[in-house]
């Protein structure tokens, strides 16, 4: 079966910090791979995902995530944590395929980060 | 700026009184998708159309159903909603067939059911 993990369900980092946020699948083929970040009550926000190329992918709010096809993983970055990214982050990813629930995106269960001051 | 509107924000309803979410979006995208989430956890696809046509989820009750009357809306209709159906419902739309297919979420519709 198709899954995603995020094997933390929450991180904390102090402020300045670098924070990593994991993320790992298992899913056949070679999946589009996206994170997503949600803050208290409102809708899930783009941050960055892999299509093909470059390993290291640059996102929204300078994260970075890196793309590691043998470990089968995808961890969002970042060199300097903010308070103001103590949100829910959420790993997806889906299939290259334009069809039916090939459209559909696997989720993991979001990890909860809060960078203390 | 070209983006996914939900409304309303916050919609309170009674059990078994019927309730209508909106979602429009100006990205001219020819998916559109509804979720339902509760309590931080990861969301839950309920259904999506493919331009006109209509994709459901196997495991969606059947008190959920759609609407796509033109490519701009789109409709969620909960015919008898039970003290379960309170959750946010998310829309998303993405753009199939160019090669990005990422998915852009409006803010959301939370649902209180009395």
């Amino acid at each position: 079966a198709q899954s995603v993990a995020q094997p933390e369900d929450q991180v904390n980092v102090a402020e300045g910090n670098p924070l990593t946020v994991k993320c790992t699948y298992s899913v056949s083929g070679n999946p589009y791979l996206f994170w997503y970040v949600q803050y208290p009550n409102r809708g899930l926000q783009f941050l960055l995902k892999y299509i093909t190329g470059d390993n290291l992918v640059k996102g929204s709010y300078g994260f970075e995530a890196e793309f590691n096809k043998s470990q089968t993983s995808f961890h969002l970055k970042k060199p300097s944590a903010l308070v103001s990214d103590s949100a829910l982050y959420f790993c997806a990813v889906r299939d290259r395929f334009n069809a039916g629930n090939n459209r559909k995106l696997i989720w993991g269960l979001g990890t909860s980060l809060a960078v203390n001051p | 700026d070209a983006m996914v509107i939900q409304n309303p924000r916050y919609q309170v309803t009674q059990f078994g009184k019927p309730v209508t979410l909106s979602c429009s979006q100006t990205l001219n995208h020819n998916v559109m998708y509804w979720y339902q989430q509760k309590s931080s956890q990861a969301p839950k696809l309920l259904f999506h159309y493919y331009d006109k046509d209509f994709n459901n989820e196997a495991d969606t009750p059947d008190n959920f159903q759609s609407r796509r009357p033109n490519t701009s809306f789109c409709f969620l209709d909960i015919r008898s909603p039970g003290l379960g159906d309170a959750a946010m419902y998310l829309c998303a739309t993405s753009r199939e067939g160019t090669g990005t297919e990422t998915q852009y979420f409006g803010p959301g519709t939370r649902l209180l059911v009395l």
